[in-house]
């Protein structure tokens, strides 16, 4: 069943700096996952994906890092600004295109 | 490319009635569809997975017959809260995933694409 008055774990950081959220997933059979952002009130918007047989992969200012040997997912964001702040949600499918979602980081972005 | 939609973004009912949800996947084809529910600061919750079709599939304690779900084209499924009780308000969301073919989809086809969500609120 569902918890009450869970809070989400919290990263906060400078505006400018970089940003570095991390997830750890379960099923070592696990073969793609993704990173979404979500704004509250909005549905998970996709930022960028890995497959299993990839260890990092790169997009417009952000980086996914797969390491399979721990079950770690990592998504860093350089340069983070206002606009990314948002609760962050890692995805790991796992099989019959099912995905499971982690428990989710809320990024903070200070002025 | 790869818009869902969601239809209502936000629905107050009383305790009691059915309230019917559209996901629907604008610029392409999804063969399959998911819907997910979240509550306050929590994840999202698989509920059902959505075949174009065919029966959906339910996640283990969902129940089929309280939570509704109809594929009936490739790119629209509806999920139907019936008899909806104050513990159903929830934020409910759908998925689409490009079925490959079709419409201009995504660059995937394990891919889920999210809609807006819903958010359910009985009274």
């Amino acid at each position: 069943g569902e918890s009450v008055g869970l809070h989400l774990p919290t990263l906060s950081v400078q505006e400018g700096d970089n940003s570095i959220i991390n997830c750890a997933y379960s099923n070592s059979a696990s073969d793609y996952f993704i990173w979404y952002k979500q704004e509250s009130g909005k549905g998970p918007q996709f930022i960028i994906d890995i497959r299993s047989n990839m260890d990092k992969r790169q997009g417009q200012r952000v980086t996914v890092l797969l390491n399979k040997t721990v079950k770690h997912l990592s998504l860093q964001i350089a340069a983070t600004q206002p606009g990314d702040s948002a609760v962050y949600f890692c995805a790991e499918n796992v099989g019959t295109y099912k995905y499971i979602f982690g428990t989710g980081t809320r990024l903070k972005v200070l002025a | 490319g790869a818009v869902v939609s969601q239809h209502p973004s936000r629905v107050i009912c009383k305790s009691g009635t059915s309230v019917k949800i559209e996901c629907r996947s604008l610029d392409f084809q999804a063969t399959t569809m998911f819907w997910y529910r979240q509550f306050p600061k929590q994840s999202l919750m698989l509920m059902a997975t959505s075949n174009e079709g065919s029966k959906a599939t339910y996640e283990q304690g969902v129940e089929k017959d309280k939570f509704l779900i109809n594929h009936a084209s490739l790119t629209l499924s509806t999920l139907t809260v019936t008899s909806a009780h104050p513990e159903d308000s929830s934020f409910y969301i759908c998925s689409a995933k490009w079925s490959g073919r079709g419409l201009a989809g995504g660059t995937s086809t394990d891919t889920q694409y999210f809609g807006p969500g819903t958010r359910l609120t009985v009274l």
